[in-house]
Formats: structure tokens, sequence, C-alpha cells
């Protein structure tokens, strides 16, 4: 069956330090993958994009990385900040017909 | 905000009770769809609609209904339900238009809870 695994539930940093999720998937070859943020009470919102045929992706102090051998992303917040404190998702759209699957999702807590 | 407004925010109905969330866009998206998102557990994909078209019905069970009436509006009806489907609902909207890059704008829910 597919499956979508988010490496854990809650992850706890010290402001200032390098918070990195995982994101595994098996039985398919996504296209892309894509990363929300989704914070208590809000839906989720969008934040990165990484293709198949791109080992990394930067958006400011967000980078991402996929790789399709391991079947898995990277995703990492640096120089991390209380402000960045919020539920992250990875998503994949399985099929390639606009109908993503998300993972359960990681909870990142950041310590002032 | 995102341009995706749902409502209401927050419902709470009992199990004989019909009830309906809304959702519209000011995106200009072709596609609009409902997910469910229950505690601990990953979104769940319900209904998918590309140009008022239904796409998608997730083995949704009956007791949901959606509605959309146009590009900007959807709608899911609600009819005897039961405590396990209280969930936070969500509407999003995309365009559909290259596979590639989709991108899903999503409101902030409607948080249902079912007595």
């Amino acid at each position: 069956s597919q499956k979508i695994e988010q490496n854990s539930e809650a992850l706890n940093i010290q402001e200032g330090k390098t918070a990195t999720l995982t994101c595994n998937y098996t039985n398919y070859s996504p296209a892309y993958l894509q990363w929300y943020r989704q914070d208590p009470g809000r839906g989720p919102v969008f934040l990165l994009l990484i293709r198949e045929n791109e080992k990394e992706k930067r958006k400011e102090r967000l980078k991402v990385t996929f790789d399709t051998t391991l079947k898995q992303s990277l995703f990492h917040i640096t120089a991390s900040q209380p402000a960045d404190s919020a539920t992250y998702l990875c998503a994949l759209d399985i099929k390639g017909d606009y109908k993503l699957s998300f993972g359960a999702g990681t909870t990142v807590t950041v310590r002032a | 905000e995102t341009g995706v407004t749902q409502t209401p925010r927050h419902l709470v109905m009992g199990m004989t009770n019909k009830k309906s969330l809304k959702c519209e866009q000011h995106l200009g998206h072709n596609a609009m769809y409902w997910y469910k998102q229950s505690a601990k557990k990953p979104l769940e994909l319900m209904f998918v609609y590309n140009f008022k078209e239904q796409t998608e019905n997730n083995s949704v069970p009956s007791r949901f209904s959606p509605e959309c009436p146009n590009s900007s509006h959807l709608f899911l009806h609600l009819h005897t339900l039961q405590p396990e489907d209280s969930a936070l609902y969500l509407c999003a909207s995309s365009l559909q238009t290259d596979p590639t890059n989709e991108k899903l704008f999503f409101g902030s829910g409607t948080q249902l809870s079912v007595l």
C-alpha cells in the first residue's frame, strides 16, 4: 500500500539551531514533493515544491532535498526562531492527477 | 488571508441535525477540494471539483454531500453525522494547469463537533 511517513510527531529545538524533518514514501515515484506549514486552528500554507530532477531547493532559511533513490525528502529550517514553531506537512501527488496525499506532519517547537 | 474563506469557523451539531459548510475562493482558480483532518492523522481527500464537475469522490459516506454551483463556491452538506465525523474540514483551491507545479491554497477550516 502507498504510505507517506514523517519521521516524528514532535521536534523540540533551541532557537538558532537547525531543525531537520524527514518525509519518507513507499511504493511510488512522484514527479514532485511539497512542504506545507500549518499553525493551530488554521489551514496549511504552501512553502516549497521540489521536482524529481532537483536535488535541492531553498527559500530564505528553508532548504528541501529530494532523494528519489532513497524515496526521501529532508526539510531544514536553519537559524530557527520561535516564530517557526508550527506543524510541517509533506505532500505528494501520487498519480500526477492533482490529488495531493499528505503525511501526518511533524510539530516543531523552537525554544527561545 | 489566503484568498479562500470558509464559514462557519466552528460548528457543533447533533447527530440528527442538517448543516452546511461553505467555502469561497477569490483566486480565480478552477478546482476546489474538501479535505478532512482528524487529530494526529494525515489530511484525507474527500472530494475534488474542476470547473464545477466532480472529479473525485474518495469513498466518502453519503451523509456528506458536496455541491459546487460555480468555480468560486463549494459547499459540504452534512446530515445524520456520527461522533467520529468530528474533525477539521478544510477547503482548498488550485489552478490545475500544470501537474508538476500544483499548489493548494487552503482556507482556515471549519472545526466540527458532532454530539
